[in-house]
């Protein structure tokens, strides 16, 4: 059974780095048919997919046009785990933080089918 | 970018009636539309994709269609616990979800 469990701080002041952590349990960060994704969910915003990580005999990230001049996502396979960083953060990035996992096959990838709880993050000083 | 709406915003029925949920992109997805469950406090949970594949587990009320740029989820029979917010989200030019469906009860 696969599980995402997500840590960080809950309330970032504007200007800083909000920096999440998604640790995987009965999969694997470097798995050939996954992404990881980072997606947030806000009133004004709905669901917006900020970006992910994957590996497919070398490392690739891909992130949102929305947010691709602040954001980082890495992968720690040393502890199965990956993260976002997001840098300069407004109160408009306040939401609700999910990691995602994309299922794929050896073919294509599909959908968003294991999600962590979600983290409420909130910007303010 | 690709825009999902989804209609109706607010859908009241009552249980053992049929659910009918839209879903309309602003240009062709390829088929490449999923849909989601979320109930109040809880992450979102992968009901269809492909538009017309259920994900393991779902049951067989949940049925999906469409193609191009027009997408239904249909739920034959309500049960109690299928009132919640549904949305669309399509993977043919990155990933963009619809603003959602409140399916409530009568």
């Amino acid at each position: 059974q696969v599980q995402l469990q997500q840590s960080g701080p809950r309330l970032v002041k504007p200007s800083q780095t909000l920096s999440l952590t998604c640790a995987i349990s009965g999969d694997t960060v470097s798995s050939n048919i996954a992404a990881w994704h980072w997606i947030r969910q806000s009133p004004s915003r709905g669901l917006e997919c900020l970006g992910r990580t994957y590996y497919r005999s070398k490392w690739y990230s891909d992130y949102a046009a929305s947010v691709k001049s602040r954001i980082t996502i890495n992968a720690d396979t040393s502890k199965n785990q990956f993260s976002l960083q997001l840098n300069a953060v407004t109160p408009e990035d306040t939401a609700v933080y999910y990691c995602a996992r994309l299922y794929c096959d050896r073919i294509s990838c599909y959908a968003f089918d294991i999600w962590g709880r979600g983290t409420f993050v909130a910007v303010s000083s | 970018e690709i825009v999902l709406t989804q209609s109706p915003a607010t859908l009241s029925l009552s249980p053992g009636e049929r659910a009918t949920l839209s879903c309309r992109a602003s240009q062709s997805v390829n088929g490449y539309l999923a849909w989601y469950q979320q109930k109040p406090g809880q992450a979102p949970r992968l009901l269809m994709y492909d538009a017309s594949n259920r994900a393991p587990g779902i049951p067989a009320r949940f049925s999906g269609s469409g193609s191009g740029t027009d997408f239904t989820l249909t739920i034959s029979s309500l049960e109690p616990e299928d009132f919640a917010v549904y949305y669309c989200q399509q993977r043919s030019n990155w990933f963009t979800f619809g603003q959602g469906t409140k399916l409530e009860i009568k």
